[in-house]
């Protein structure tokens, strides 16, 4: 089974609009972490913002936050005010914490949302 | 945060070579990661690289197509062995800071093209 789901292969929001990125997870570690990725067109991997299993209030970072629904299992990125820079692909990853055994630390990935920003 | 600096930042070989990538961290870490991106996909972790130990790979890779060296705590190097075009992907070499909430940095990536 997919332990990251992202459903939407790509979606499209005009500049200064506010997107949401869908991401839900599978797991039954009670230990884990959410992490959204941003990859632009030259292919390095920029760090967005991140969710604790344990953690009662939504992240939030600037223009990110992190819509967290623990009993749905869903992680969705909320970009506001949308900008022509964040025309990319947006990767939501998990890291497991007890099942991680030798690979713990590793990142699982989705398989990604490409976001078009129209001016 | 962690600088990682990753080389070479592209390349395009013959099937049938060898390419070794290069990944050195301005910090000690102590696990390191290396993952392919294949065109069009998501990344996917091809091994765990621990200083000192062994290599840990992930199910569908193999050291003999992918071998790590791990010569101390802020270098690692990742070959693409006796390469085909199928293995024509982006590489990416990541650290965290070792806390478990902590986020994941990364490499520019290497985009290898074989042809």
């Amino acid at each position: 089974a997919q332990k990251i789901t992202q459903t939407q292969p790509g979606m499209f929001v005009q500049e200064k609009e506010a997107v949401t990125l869908d991401c839900t997870y599978d797991t039954s570690d009670p230990s884990y972490g959410l992490f959204w990725y941003k990859q632009p067109s030259s292919g390095e991997m920029i760090f967005l913002i991140y969710q604790g299993s344990y953690d009662q209030q939504n992240a939030t970072e600037g223009r990110y936050s992190l819509n967290f629904q623990k009993a749905r299992k869903s992680a969705n990125l909320v970009i506001s005010a949308s900008q022509l820079g964040d025309s990319a692909m947006y990767f939501c990853a998990m890291r497991e914490g007890l099942s991680g055994g030798t690979s713990y630390g590793k990142l699982t990935f989705g398989q990604g949302t490409i976001l078009t920003v129209h001016p | 945060s962690a600088v990682i600096s990753q080389k070479p930042s592209r390349d395009i070989c013959q099937r049938g070579t060898s390419l070794t990538i290069q990944c050195q961290v301005d910090s000690q870490v102590t696990m390191m990661f290396w993952y392919r991106q294949q065109p069009g996909q998501s990344l996917t972790l091809i091994a765990t690289a621990n200083q000192g130990s062994e290599a840990t790979y992930e199910s569908g890779f193999v050291i003999d197509k992918f071998p790590i060296s791990r010569p101390n705590l802020t270098f690692s190097t990742l070959t693409v062995s006796n390469m085909s075009p199928e293995d024509s992907s982006i590489y990416l070499c990541s650290v965290d800071r070792g806390q478990f909430l902590s986020e994941a940095f990364f490499g520019q990536g290497t985009r290898l093209t074989v042809v």
